[in-house]
């Protein structure tokens, strides 16, 4: 049970629009950033957003991030098979001392 | 550029040790807190560790009493002692640069650690 939600599978068809959410907590992300990352199995995780909506150099601006309250979200729009991944959100953890993760969301390009 | 290149992962018995490095390149290294985030075969990331610049050092209450992160800068190298271990440690094992609290700019290729019998 991870300490940040996320659901579990995303779906949308080319050039649709998706958004991926991270459910937190005033001890997460109702008092810190957020950064979401993109993995590839059998590649190393990249940063696709930091501080809850901020993109590095060569992301692409089809992906943004938001944040409101103790939850944050990822939208991905006019969306690409390129970008069939695992996102993850992460933030630090006030009451544990250390990083938090979400469960990861699986987003299939159909 | 930069670069990290994890090491010494490998086949461990239940309650075995295990010691990984993560060489860095291509940057300054003794400026930059860092990390360890592993991932179980077909399970989302999981955080395992942090050490500062100025050598504190984090754990989750998982890995807590087993595992020590340390550093040694003049090497440019991050390391992770892993006793005790357990086959639910069987993961994809990640040395990830942060600039920022969470905010892992650059990952390495990782190394598996497999648990078992």
């Amino acid at each position: 049970q991870s300490v940040l939600t996320q659901p579990p599978s995303a779906s949308g068809t080319p050039g649709q629009r998706v958004t991926i959410s991270c459910s937190g907590s005033s001890s997460n992300i109702g008092t810190n950033t957020v950064n979401w990352y993109q993995h590839l199995p059998g590649t190393a995780p990249k940063l696709l957003i930091y501080s809850s909506n901020q993109r590095p150099s060569g992301v692409p601006d089809r992906f943004s991030g938001s944040k409101s309250g103790a939850s944050a979200s990822l939208a991905i729009s006019g969306l690409q098979s390129e970008d069939e991944a695992d996102y993850y959100c992460a933030a630090w953890d006030d009451s544990l001392s250390g990083v938090v993760f979400g469960g990861g969301t699986k987003l299939a390009v159909l | 550029e930069v670069q990290l290149v994890e090491s010494g992962g490998g086949l461990v018995q239940p309650g075995g040790s295990l010691r990984l490095s993560c060489a860095a390149s291509g940057f300054t290294f003794s400026g930059y807190d860092m990390h360890w985030v592993r991932q179980i075969t077909g399970k989302g990331l999981e955080w395992v560790s942090a050490i500062g610049t100025a050598g504190g050092t984090f754990y989750p209450g998982s890995v807590k009493g087993r595992f020590t992160i340390s550093r040694e800068n003049a090497k440019n190298s991050l390391y992770l002692q892993m006793n005790s271990l357990r086959v639910g440690d069987t993961a994809v094992y990640y040395c990830a640069r942060a600039a920022g609290t969470t905010l892992f700019d650059y990952w390495g290729q990782g190394t598996l650690v497999t648990v078992s019998s």
